[in-house]
């Protein structure tokens, strides 16, 4: 199993751009996480999805949509790209249930200027 | 406020040493608390999960303590190898019976092992 990919793993957006990071994942898990973590600080939930179709709010969406067609397939979505975006972000997925741990992605690192 | 501290911020020992990383936390309710060890450009990795009953988990030269009284952990790390030089996150889980449970992370510790 490749387990959790995402892509690209670098890029450079002007500001206003938009750009789409991809995850996939290969383990058939239910919930799947968008995090970004920014220099010195803890990783902060951005969205997640419990299953295709269902899609939930974490403690920082504003600026970011996500979209859960498939069960593998969990695309981060960026409209107007700011300095403030300028981060580290993480894909992560687990079953339902057990020990809930999650199993993170390669990590996408994106600056804006 | 739920919250977890680690300490030290970061730390530099010699190859073959142990070292101890501490976490503190103020999250209630308490589900689990998990190490997470993340390399230097790559996702974290788990590496021990705790309930609130265990007091002692290990996972080879790794070993995870908790006090659920005191609320604190420890992660102890035995003969520390090149590859030990990570950043160790510690994370607690917000019981919830719902769908999704809510993550506390710390920030970590960044340990560098030298030759």
């Amino acid at each position: 199993n490749a387990g959790v990919t995402q892509t690209p793993k670098f890029r450079i957006l002007k500001i206003g751009q938009s750009m789409t990071l991809q995850c996939t994942q290969d383990m058939n898990h239910n919930y799947m996480y968008w995090y970004r973590q920014d220099p010195g600080m803890g990783l902060k939930l951005i969205y997640y999805s419990v299953g295709a179709g269902i899609t939930d709010k974490g403690e920082v969406p504003n600026g970011y949509n996500v979209s859960r067609s498939t069960t593998e397939d969990f695309p981060l979505r960026l409209e107007l790209a700011a300095p403030s975006q300028t981060s580290v972000y993480f894909c992560a997925s687990r079953h339902r249930g057990g020990t809930d741990t999650q199993y993170f992605g390669p990590g996408t690192r994106l600056t804006v200027l | 406020k739920n919250q977890v501290e680690q300490s030290p911020q970061s730390l530099i020992i010699l190859e073959g040493k142990n070292c101890t990383l501490q976490c503190n936390y103020t999250v209630s309710p308490f589900s689990n608390l998990r190490w997470y060890k993340q390399d230097t450009g790559r996702g974290p990795v788990s590496l021990t999960i705790m309930t609130f009953s265990e007091n002692t988990k290990s996972n080879g030269r790794y070993t995870a303590t908790l006090d659920a009284d005191t609320k604190q952990s420890s992660l102890h790390i035995t003969a520390s190898q090149l590859s030990d030089s990570a950043s160790y996150i510690c994370v607690v889980t917000l019981y919830n019976a719902g769908n999704n449970r809510k993550l506390i992370w710390g920030l970590g510790t960044s340990l560098a092992v030298n030759p």
